[in-house]
């Protein structure tokens, strides 16, 4: 399966900042997505990160506070805007292997971000 | 929309005991389900998975059986041991998801084995 790397691992950041999480991964893949985890949480899926197109939102949330890139099929970040506490969490990047919706997810080990 | 619940945790056991965590779903269409597993301070790790009715998921001495007739996907281990303490999250993919294809996940058990 394809190796994910995201980094930061962890970061505290103050509010109104602003973070860029990286995620490369070591093949090419078509589909890479961004998760969120709040704290003792399930995960909740932020975005599609299509390459050479604007991301896919889903309900309840927006570029202008989770912008996207995805410059080509092994990278893409994302930055979490204008932070609040309300953002603590681990911020996840994981890609599909394959067009199938038989195929499953792998992920990176996440981002954890506190915020003060 | 479709949608996945797990037992509640935390689940506590000793070490050689059996386990099962419970995950039944709904989905509008016929969906593929997955156990993923996140040790401490890690990401999630494809644990196993199953595509259609009746198919058995196994790794590492867990199995899952895709039950279409009652919608779960429970997992279970004969003898669990301390190094399997983790959350476990039950998840599913469906082509009511669109091109693509998202996973939808229950909210995770926490899984303590003592020794």
């Amino acid at each position: 399966s394809a190796v994910i790397s995201q980094k930061p691992s962890r970061d505290i950041c103050q509010r109104g900042t602003s973070l860029t999480i990286q995620c490369q991964v070591d093949s090419q893949v078509t589909m890479m997505f961004w998760y969120r985890q709040q704290p003792g949480q399930s995960l909740t899926l932020i975005a599609t990160a299509n390459q050479g197109s604007e991301a896919t939102y889903e309900s309840g949330f927006v570029i202008d506070k989770f912008p996207i890139s995805r410059p080509n099929l092994t990278f893409s970040t994302l930055t979490v805007s204008n932070m609040s506490p309300e953002d603590s969490s681990i911020y996840l990047c994981s890609v599909r292997q394959g067009n199938s919706y038989n195929s499953p997810l792998h992920f990176g080990n996440g981002t954890r971000l506190t915020v003060t | 929309g479709d949608s996945v619940t797990q037992m509640e945790g935390p689940v506590t056991l000793s070490e050689e005991a059996f386990l099962t965590i419970n995950c039944t779903y709904t989905a509008t269409g016929y969906p593929s389900l997955f156990w993923y597993v996140q040790y401490p301070g890690e990401g999630l790790q494809l644990l196993l998975k199953a595509t259609k009715a009746d198919d058995k998921g196994s790794n590492k001495g867990f199995e899952a059986t895709y039950r279409k007739e009652t919608t779960s996907f429970h997992l279970e281990k004969g003898s669990v041991q301390v190094s399997d303490s983790a959350v476990y999250f039950c998840a599913l993919s469906d082509l009511s998801g669109g091109s693509n294809y998202k996973l939808t996940f229950g909210k995770g058990t926490l899984l303590t084995v003592n020794p």
